[in-house]
Parts: C-alpha cells; sequence; structure tokens
C-alpha cells in the first residue's frame, strides 16, 4: 500500500510556480521522498528525492518539512508540457532493487 | 544512451493468442522491473529482477503470465492465453544496484489490447 496522501487534482497557470503537496505522516527514519510525474501515455519520469534536507535539480524543488510528516514538489515556473500526473513515493533506499509502489497522484493541470 | 527500449509499442490480439513483450534495459543496470497500469488499477509491480535473476514475482496475477531475463540486456513477458482482462500499459523499468541515486528508469510502454 501506498503510504503517501496527495491531492487527486491541481491546476496552476502557465509560468506561475506549482506547489504539489504530500502526506507522508508514517514515514521511518530511513526512507526517503521520491517525486515521479507520468506525462500521458508515456512512462513515468523521475523528478528528485531527498531525506530530510531540502533539494533542487534542474526541474524541481522538493522542500520536506522538520518533522519529515510532509513535504511539497515546487515546479517554479510551470509550462503546458508540464501538465502530467505527479506521483509521491516513501520507500527506502537500498541495494535490492526494491520496487516503487506508485499511489493514484495528482493530476497537474497547467493552464495557459 | 537510448533508455529503456520496449517493444511493440502497440499490440493487439485476439483473446487465447499468446502474447510476448519484449525489454531491453539501459546498459549497466542490473535490475529490471515490469509493471501493468490500468484505469481501475493504477501502476502495479508485477516482477523485478536482480543481475537477472527473478527475485519477487508476487505481484504476477496468474500463471498465464511468466517472465524470463536470460541476459543482463533483455527480457520478456509473456501471457499465455490472454485474455480481455490483460489490456493494459505494461511498462519496464530499469536501475543500477549498489550505488547512484536509486532511481528506476522507465521504458514507454507496450499498449497491449485484447480482444
Amino acid at each position: 500500500d501506498a503510504k503517501t496522501t496527495q491531492p487527486p487534482s491541481m491546476d496552476c497557470a502557465e509560468g506561475r510556480a506549482a506547489n504539489l503537496p504530500c502526506n507522508h505522516s508514517t514515514i521511518s527514519g530511513n526512507e526517503y521522498v521520491y517525486w515521479y510525474r507520468q506525462i500521458h501515455s508515456q512512462g513515468p519520469q523521475y523528478i528528485i528525492h531527498g531525506l530530510k534536507n531540502n533539494e533542487t535539480n534542474e526541474m524541481a524543488s522538493l522542500i520536506i518539512t522538520e518533522d519529515r510528516k510532509s513535504s511539497t514538489l515546487i515546479l517554479p515556473h510551470a509550462t503546458l508540457r508540464d501538465t502530467a500526473v505527479y506521483y509521491c513515493i516513501v520507500r527506502e533506499r537500498d541495494n535490492y532493487g526494491q520496487n516503487f509502489v506508485f499511489g493514484p497522484g495528482t493530476r497537474l493541470s497547467v493552464l495557459p | 544512451d537510448a533508455g529503456v527500449i520496449q517493444s511493440p509499442r502497440h499490440e493487439v490480439t485476439e483473446m487465447g493468442q499468446e502474447v510476448t513483450l519484449r525489454c531491453k534495459p539501459i546498459s549497466g543496470h542490473n535490475s529490471l522491473f515490469w509493471y501493468r497500469q490500468t484505469m481501475m488499477r493504477g501502476l502495479e509491480l508485477l516482477i523485478y529482477f536482480n543481475n537477472n535473476v527473478p527475485i519477487d514475482d508476487s505481484g504476477m496475477p496468474e500463471d498465464r503470465f511468466s517472465a524470463k531475463m536470460p541476459n543482463a540486456s533483455f527480457s520478456t513477458l509473456k501471457i499465455q492465453p490472454s485474455e480481455p482482462r490483460d489490456s493494459a500499459v505494461y511498462f519496464c523499468a530499469s536501475r543500477r544496484l549498489a550505488g547512484g541515486t536509486d532511481t528506476q528508469y522507465f521504458g514507454p510502454g507496450t499498449r497491449l489490447t485484447v480482444l
């Protein structure tokens, strides 16, 4: 079972920041927060992951609360091509290749 | 890098026929995953391999499904006989064990329609 809760859908105006929340109140100390997205008809795409510090890459920023019970994915300047389903996943980082459990995610619609 | 390659991209078949889906993982990756996605059930893991060895096949729905990984660069998912309820998009993903970001990279998927 997915260990996260996300809103089913969100809208964002093109050019504005998209802030996607995720609750993971039962996260354990050695579990990471991962974000993937799936653009229509494509395979899921990795975005970013983090443990407790905020992270930033060329795609997005990840803000994790101090108690680690929630996080926010930020797309700083959303474009129409960012319209997708965004999945927040928590899991341990390991060397055994275990699976990611994908929940229903948040369907983000970027509007012109 | 070409990414994960899947073939065919689309498959339409009739109930009772055998279907074989193919996957070529990213070179250097040694962990491979097969997922299935439907509107009703979302994205669910079927089976995964580490170093060509099946580790967890608990997600394989029934004996009609089988998966093999004869070498590090090729895997197949076979459905025999196929049924209309097998219609879905099947994704293959790969990652590199022991190092890296633990990130799985997904292929474009195979859209299977069983009539």
